[in-house]
């Protein structure tokens, strides 16, 4: 059974770009909660998806942007890139019903952005 | 709002010594906590949870936490360091009655000297 991925592993961009990171979760899972990462700091939450909508948000720019498709993948958004977004980006999965114990960590994509 | 403080966000330890990593919380409700462990260049992985139930919690890898409501602390130990403990440690929250948001500490990376 394969755990949460992700995709790509690693990723550079310049300043003013647009990404995309993208996010499989395990299987049986139905939500998806994106954090990031930034060096030397603890995972911050970004937002989390469940049946295609946004359920709840952090404290993050519009900059950052998801959607979730019907086989429960997910995708992160990011334009304009600032040199502040370089950062681990970590998906998470878990049942939507399930308590937090049940969040399955993938191994995350590391952005640079130049 | 949740949060946890991490106290130490360095901690060296002689192998075979005793491992305790501090973790004061803060919140409104009775919360779930939980401890991750992140090798490098890796995700988060689950070391255990409180949820509410036995208030001494053993996990994986022979780590346990006991939750000391008087104190708001949930402090990590393991009796006997191994030098494959070398790692950062996360303490985490989140809001039994939420949508399974996880507020991170900033981490307690553990060093174990031979």
């Amino acid at each position: 059974d394969a755990g949460v991925t992700q995709s790509p592993t690693h990723l550079i961009k310049t300043r003013g770009q647009q990404v995309t990171l993208r996010c499989s979760p395990k299987s049986g899972h139905d939500t998806v909660s994106w954090y990031q990462q930034a060096l030397g700091q603890g995972p911050q939450f970004i937002f989390q998806y469940y049946e295609e909508e946004e359920r709840q948000r952090g404290n993050f720019p519009d900059r950052f942007s998801g959607h979730q498709f019907p086989n429960y993948s997910s995708e992160l958004n990011v334009n304009a890139l600032l040199l502040g977004d370089s950062a681990l980006y970590l998906c998470a999965s878990s049942f939507r019903t399930g308590s937090p114990d049940t969040q399955y960590f993938g191994p995350g994509t590391r952005l640079t952005v130049l | 709002a949740q949060s946890v403080t991490q106290l130490g966000s360095h901690v060296s330890v002689s192998e075979g010594a005793l491992v305790l990593l501090r973790c004061n919380y803060s919140s409104s409700v009775p919360p779930y906590l939980f401890w991750y462990v992140q090798y490098p260049n890796q995700g988060l992985q689950l070391l255990l949870k409180y949820t509410s139930a036995a208030t001494l919690v053993k996990g994986i890898n022979g780590f346990e936490a006991e939750f000391k409501k008087s104190e708001t602390s949930f402090h990590l130990t393991k009796p006997s360091a191994h030098m494959s403990d070398a790692a950062e440690y996360f303490c985490a929250v989140s809001d039994p009655g939420g949508y399974q948001k996880v507020t991170f500490g900033i981490g307690t990376k553990l060093q174990v000297i031979p």
